[in-house]
């Protein structure tokens, strides 16, 4: 059965870059099936879309964070990451990943990490 | 806009019937799908492609869609159903999210 796990610092400093890795098991992020998104959700709010990879590479990013946020995977080690530069109180929040079904119709994710919680703080 | 909307909070009888909706311009155009949150966990999909539940979903649960407004019905709802619940849908490549309906089930 498909399982990602989030992985990095807990705590960035403000103005620093965030960086967080996914570990996919028992399953391929290269295949044509699938995208790989990343999501986050600030303490006691709801799920904010951070954005996704396709397999051949594609990136699609929200665009209230795109101009700071990279994704990017090695496809030798199945992981995915998240890089998002120049880090402020408002991004301290729970950071999922999760591989992402898009059809033309419709979009889900499943199955989702287990998440992972990032501090912004000097 | 790309926005989807959800009403902040909810609340059901044991056993009793609720619909959670989830209202956006562009769900005239794609389906919604929905999610289960429990406090501590990840978000569990419940309803995908407007009505289909995955394998494991009970039955009670079940998606329906009119015009710009998705829905979320629960039809007999049981303790272990008290959640947030989250509406999820596309608009062209941008992913959007509900803000979310904390459901109680009384």
């Amino acid at each position: 059965q498909l399982q990602l796990q989030e992985s990095g610092p807990g705590l960035v400093k403000p103005s620093e870059t965030l960086s967080l890795t996914c570990t996919v098991s028992e399953g391929s992020i290269t295949s044509s099936s699938y995208y790989w998104g990343w999501i986050r959700q600030p303490p006691g709010k709801g799920l904010e879309w951070i954005g996704s990879l396709y397999y051949d590479g594609s990136t699609y990013y929200n665009p209230s964070l795109k101009s700071r946020v990279t994704i990017f995977a090695d496809t030798s080690k199945n992981q995915l990451y998240l890089k998002l530069s120049s880090v402020i109180a408002a991004d301290v929040a729970v950071y999922y990943c999760a591989r992402q079904v898009m059809v033309p119709s419709t979009v889900w994710f499943d199955p989702w990490g287990q998440g992972t919680l990032v501090t912004v703080s000097s | 806009s790309s926005e989807l909307t959800q009403d902040p909070a909810v609340s059901v009888a044991l056993g009793q019937t609720v619909r959670i909706t989830c209202q956006g311009d562009s769900l005239r155009r794609y389906d919604a799908s929905w999610y289960q949150q429990k406090p501590g966990q990840a978000p569990v999909f419940v309803i995908y492609g407007k009505d289909k539940r995955p394998s494991g979903i009970p039955d009670r649960f079940a998606g329906s869609t009119s015009g710009n407004t998705a829905s979320l019905t629960i039809t007999g709802a049981q303790a272990e159903d008290e959640a947030d619940y989250y509406c999820n849908s596309r608009d062209n490549h941008n992913v959007l999210f509900g803000g979310g309906t904390k459901l109680t089930v009384l």
